[in-house]
């Protein structure tokens, strides 16, 4: 198993831009979650799906930021406008309900809004 | 609501010295608990977990932690830190109906050559 593949692994972008960052979990995991990693906050759940339905969106930040999982095999994270405090590492995770609670996270992508 | 604490933030230490790393956590219920690691510019690697049974739970890399109920702990130990240890810990709690972890705020162990 390639494991959770996330892209692009940077990103620049200039303030006021669309940014989507994109995420395919372990196939046949059932819940996929979105973090954001920076140093002043650590690691922030933004928003979990499970089964493709999203359960628990309260740490996305504002309306800026939505996040989609239109199938099992696929999710977006969309900043729209993007601001220069999004800069961040953002993570997405996969995991099996019911065998083993423990994530596997993808590689991040490094958010830079300049 | 649920939280975990990680009281040392930054942990510096010599090859072959002793680690422990403390988490605690508030919730009364069952709950499961993870320790994560990260090396520089590296995604988050689970090094061991704790659902239940023995609260002496060994992982990968010569890691162990002790689930001590009675002080709401979760501590992590290595009995001789590597070079290659050096990295960021993160501490993790999840209750038993749910699995929306809560992290700890991490702690950075450097390790001296």
């Amino acid at each position: 198993d390639a494991g959770v593949i996330q892209s692009p692994r940077h990103e620049v972008t200039e303030m006021g831009q669309e940014v989507t960052l994109r995420c395919k979990p372990i196939s046949g995991h059932n819940s996929l979650f979105w973090y954001r990693q920076t140093m002043m906050r650590g690691l922030e759940l933004l928003i979990y799906f499970n089964n493709n339905v999203p359960i628990d969106d309260s740490g996305m930040p504002e309306d800026r930021f939505s996040a989609k999982m239109p199938n099992a095999s696929f999710s977006t994270l969309k900043i729209q406008p993007s601001e220069p405090r999004d800069s961040a590492v953002y993570f997405c995770a996969s995991s099996l309900r019911g065998l083993d609670y423990g994530y596997t996270f993808g590689s991040g992508t490094r958010l830079t809004v300049v | 609501a649920q939280s975990v604490s990680q009281h040392n933030h930054h942990v510096i230490l010599s090859e072959a010295a002793s680690l422990e790393l403390g988490c605690n956590y508030s919730y009364g219920g069952t709950v499961n608990l993870f320790w994560y690691v990260q090396y520089p510019g590296q995604h988050l690697q689970l090094l061991l977990k704790y659902f239940s049974g023995d609260p002496l739970v060994k992982g990968i890399k010569g890691f162990e932690a002790e689930f001590i109920k009675s002080k709401f702990s979760f501590n992590l130990r290595k009995p001789s830190v590597q070079w290659s240890d050096t990295a960021e810990y993160f501490c993790a709690v999840t209750d038993s109906g749910t699995y929306k972890y809560i992290f700890g705020t991490g702690t950075r162990l450097k390790v001296l050559a």
